[in-house]
């Protein structure tokens, strides 16, 4: 069955820099992508981003521009989100999920990781 | 970027009842709207896809509809497991969540 395991909780200081993994398992790696998302206490959720598995073609939102970095390696089948220059406000469980394209501007979630949580603060 | 608002933020219902959450879109995004179900503490779980279509798995009480701007997910009959959060997602652009609709037990 489709699996996606995360890497564990984090606590960092502001400034620095988290580094999450997703290691998927039992589907064909390279054949969809990977998104993140993530959640801060008690608010909805935010796209963050994704790649594509295939081709290492990333697309970020907006507003993390800049300081988010998403990789794969596809050897471990394994997905990595890193963010920079960590604030209070990056305090959040970051989720990563399978993306499902199904044409040029179609795209789902259907599987998820269980999420990680970063916790920034001094 | 494109906004996606969601209405309401939160709502009452009672078991067995039939609601509806609506989502509209800050430019047309044709079909290209999924919806989401979160239940506390838990990830996200897709229900509906391209706007209409009930992924696998899920429930035929759950239904999406809706073209261009203004979508609707309903459930035609309230369960208890069916209290939750909803947020609807368009991956026309850059996958923007809305802000969510929250179910609560009246």
């Amino acid at each position: 069955q489709v699996q996606l395991v995360q890497s564990g909780a984090e606590v960092k200081k502001p400034g620095a820099s988290v580094k999450v993994s997703c290691k998927a398992s039992g589907y064909s790696f390279t054949s969809y992508g990977i998104g993140w998302v993530r959640q801060a206490p008690g608010q909805g959720v935010e796209w963050m981003g994704r790649i594509s598995t295939y081709n290492g073609y990333t697309k970020y939102a907006q507003n993390l521009q800049g300081r988010v970095t998403l990789t794969t390696d596809t050897s471990t089948s394994t997905a990595y989100m890193e963010l920079r220059t960590l604030r209070s406000d990056d305090t959040a469980i970051y989720y990563c999920a399978r993306v499902v394209d199904y044409d040029s501007s179609g795209y789902y979630s259907d599987h998820w990781g269980r999420g990680t949580l970063v916790t920034v603060s001094s | 970027d494109i906004q996606m608002t969601q209405s309401p933020s939160s709502l009452s219902a009672s078991v067995g009842g039939r609601l509806t959450i609506t989502c509209r879109a800050s430019q047309s995004i044709s079909t290209y709207l999924n919806w989401y179900q979160q239940q506390p503490g838990r990830a996200p779980k897709l229900l509906i896809r391209a706007a209409s279509s009930l992924q696998s798995g899920v429930p035929s009480r759950f239904s999406g509809s809706g073209s261009g701007t203004d979508f609707t997910l309903t459930i035609s009959s309230l369960q208890p497991e069916d209290f939750a959060t909803y947020y609807c997602q368009e991956s026309y652009s850059s996958l923007t969540f809305g802000g969510g609709t929250k179910v609560e037990i009246k």
